[in-house]
Parts: C-alpha cells; structure tokens; sequence
C-alpha cells in the first residue's frame, strides 16, 4: 500500500525566516510524480512545487523549494523569507501508477508578523 | 490558463432533497476529473474518477447510488448528492487533468454543502 505521512500537525515562523515542512512516503514503485499542494483559508488548492521522482535534481521555483531524498522517501519543503500570505495549510501529495493523487494529513503552517 | 469552476460556492438544503455540483474546465479538455470530499481541518479523501463518456469509478466506501457522477463532455462533471442528510454537509472539491496525464491536476475552487 501506499501511504503518505505528514508528521508536523502544525507550525509557525516569523516572518521572513525559513521554515521546512516534512513528509515521507512509502511505495514500491521506482516511478511516480510528487507535489506540494497550498490551500489557504480560500480553501483554493494551489499547486506550489512539483518533482518527478527519476530527476535527481531538487525543484526550486521562487522561494520554495524541496529536498527530494527517494532512497529515504522522503520529500520535505522549504520555505524561505517567510511571507504572511504564506500562511495556509499545506499538503504534500503524490501520483503513482494508478493517476490518483493520494495526500497527507497536511501541516497547518502559521507565518507570525 | 487550466482554469477549473465549480457551481455553485455554497449551497444549503433540506434533508431528502438533492443537490447537483458542476464542474468545468474553462480553456482545456479535461480528460479525466476527479471529485473530493474534504471535512474541516482534514486533508482531500477521493471519492471517484471519472472520464469523459464512460462510468466513474468509486473508491471504496463511497456509495454510488448517493453520490451520482456524470462526466458528459470533456469540460464538464457533475456530482449528485442524491437524498441528502446532514451527515453528507461536506466541502467538496473537484479537479480535473488534461492531455497531459498524470503530471498534474487542477482543482476547482469547492463547493460548501450544507444539508439542514
């Protein structure tokens, strides 16, 4: 079966600072897509960050970036120069064989001015 | 562009009666949608798959004949909550891929079902 754990209920962070959201994940497939997903209290999902599991290469787009470690199963966001608007909760998520994405429980994050 | 609506925001409604939510991929065809039900402070459970023209598929302990599905063009599904009753009030949220598969889906903004 596969499973994806989100271990961090909630967070915070100041303003401005880094922040790094965690998630692992436990399949037996070598091939699949994995996402980090925003939804803030919009409740809009919106995608933030996407990786395909046979680059080696972590994505980065703007401020947001993972660390995409396959042989742990592991798939973590980081957020840098934490921005209010950041505030949100976030999902992690992942597309394996069967085009279904499957998510976490999610990570409630907090951005304090 | 791969814009997703869904109609209507919110709805409320007497118990018995039903409900139908559309969704719609605005400036592509989608392929294939998904619908979701989310409760509050809880992540996206996937209730059913559906493709354009053919019969959805239901996960596991989503009742059929509760939640109808119909998928009738490339840009629009609609979800039935057929005989509603306050243990179906629900945020349900739809998505939708396009001809590019499996890399990424688009989700609709939800719909806040309220069944008194």
């Amino acid at each position: 079966a596969q499973t994806v754990t989100q271990s961090q209920p909630e967070m915070s962070v100041q303003e401005a600072e880094t922040v790094t959201l965690s998630c692992t994940y436990d399949t037996s497939e070598s091939n699949y897509y994995l996402f980090w997903y925003k939804q803030p209290p919009s409740r809009q999902m919106i995608l933030v960050i996407r990786q395909e599991a046979y680059k080696q290469q972590n994505a980065t787009e703007n401020r947001f970036s993972v660390n995409f470690q396959k042989a742990a199963k592991s798939f973590s966001l980081k957020i840098s120069d934490s921005q209010l608007g950041d505030t949100a909760m976030y999902f992690c998520a992942f597309i394996f064989s069967t085009d279904k994405l499957i998510f976490g429980t999610g990570t409630r994050l907090q951005v304090f001015p | 562009g791969a814009v997703v609506s869904q109609h209507p925001s919110r709805v409320i409604c007497k118990s018995g009666t039903s409900v139908k939510i559309e969704c719609r991929s605005l400036d592509f065809q989608a392929t294939t949608m998904f619908w979701y039900r989310q409760f509050p402070k809880q992540s996206l459970m996937l209730m059913a798959t559906s493709n354009e023209g053919s019969k959805a598929t239901y996960e596991q302990g989503v009742e059929k004949d509760k939640f109808l599905i119909n998928h009738a063009s490339l840009t629009l599904s609609t979800l039935t909550v057929t005989s509603a009753h306050p243990e179906d009030s629900s945020f349900y949220i739809c998505s939708a891929t396009g001809q590019g598969g499996r890399n990424e889906q688009f989700f609709g903004p939800g719909t806040r079902l309220t069944v008194l």
